[in-house]
């Protein structure tokens, strides 16, 4: 199947500094990726859809100046989390879809970030 | 908008005994619905998918049906392994939409 890959897969920092997570598809082009957030022992809550040159589109309560998400190229998609604060603490996963394909879906294997 | 609700939360069978996972939705526009398998601190896995116009795939020893007028789908693993053991999610979305994902299912297999 298709392969997303994540950077970096996990990163601990401190307080207010910002971090950056990329997701890349590997062998083909995604117009469209998503970026989730999930806590422990929770599924999967969607973040925002990241479209390829054009403005990601934030779900309701997702901070657009704090979660920044660029999608440059049919191949990259990165989330910035801006100021990060322990409560940011979480898995984040994100999915790309294949263009070629029907709605599905290919996961990247997630980034664990940590805020001391 | 969407909204998926999936049941049980947890499930504990005996290896090779079945486990069936419910979920309803609520948009009947959704035409896809697809199944994951997540493993502590791992990607979900895409297991199995089904698309509306069809009430039945099955994958040797997993299955999904979809009951479009009552807006529930499931999927049945048979014979099951412990290797089975992990937190299944189901998600439903409309053609090129986002998925909705239901809160998902810990399954323990025992030995």
């Amino acid at each position: 199947g298709a392969v997303v890959s994540q950077h970096p897969s996990w990163v601990i920092c401190k307080s207010g500094t910002s971090v950056k997570i990329e997701c890349r598809s590997l062998d083909f082009q995604a117009t469209t990726m998503f970026w989730y957030r999930q806590f422990p022992k929770q599924s999967l809550m969607l973040m925002a859809t990241s479209n390829e040159g054009s403005k990601a589109t934030y779900e309701q309560g997702v901070e657009k100046d704090k979660f920044l998400i660029n999608h440059a190229s049919l191949t990259l998609s990165t989330l910035t989390v801006t100021s990060a604060h322990p409560e940011d603490s979480s898995f984040y996963i994100c999915s790309a879809r294949d263009n070629r394909g029907n709605n599905e879906q290919f996961f990247g294997p997630g980034t664990r970030l940590t805020v001391l | 908008g969407e909204n998926v609700e999936q049941h049980p939360s947890t499930l504990s069978v005996q290896e090779g005994d079945s486990a069936v996972i419910k979920c309803t939705y609520s948009d009947s526009a959704s035409n896809y619905f697809p199944w994951y398998k997540q493993e502590l601190g791992k990607r979900p896995q895409l297991i199995i998918d089904i698309r509306s116009n069809v009430g039945e795939k099955k994958d040797q020893r997993i299955a999904v049906t979809l009951n479009k007028t009552a807006k529930h789908f499931s999927l049945h693993i048979t014979e099951t392994q412990p290797e089975d053991s992990a937190v299944y999610f189901c998600a439903a979305s409309i053609s090129q939409g986002n998925l909705i994902f239901g809160k998902g299912t810990k399954l323990s297999v025992k030995p």
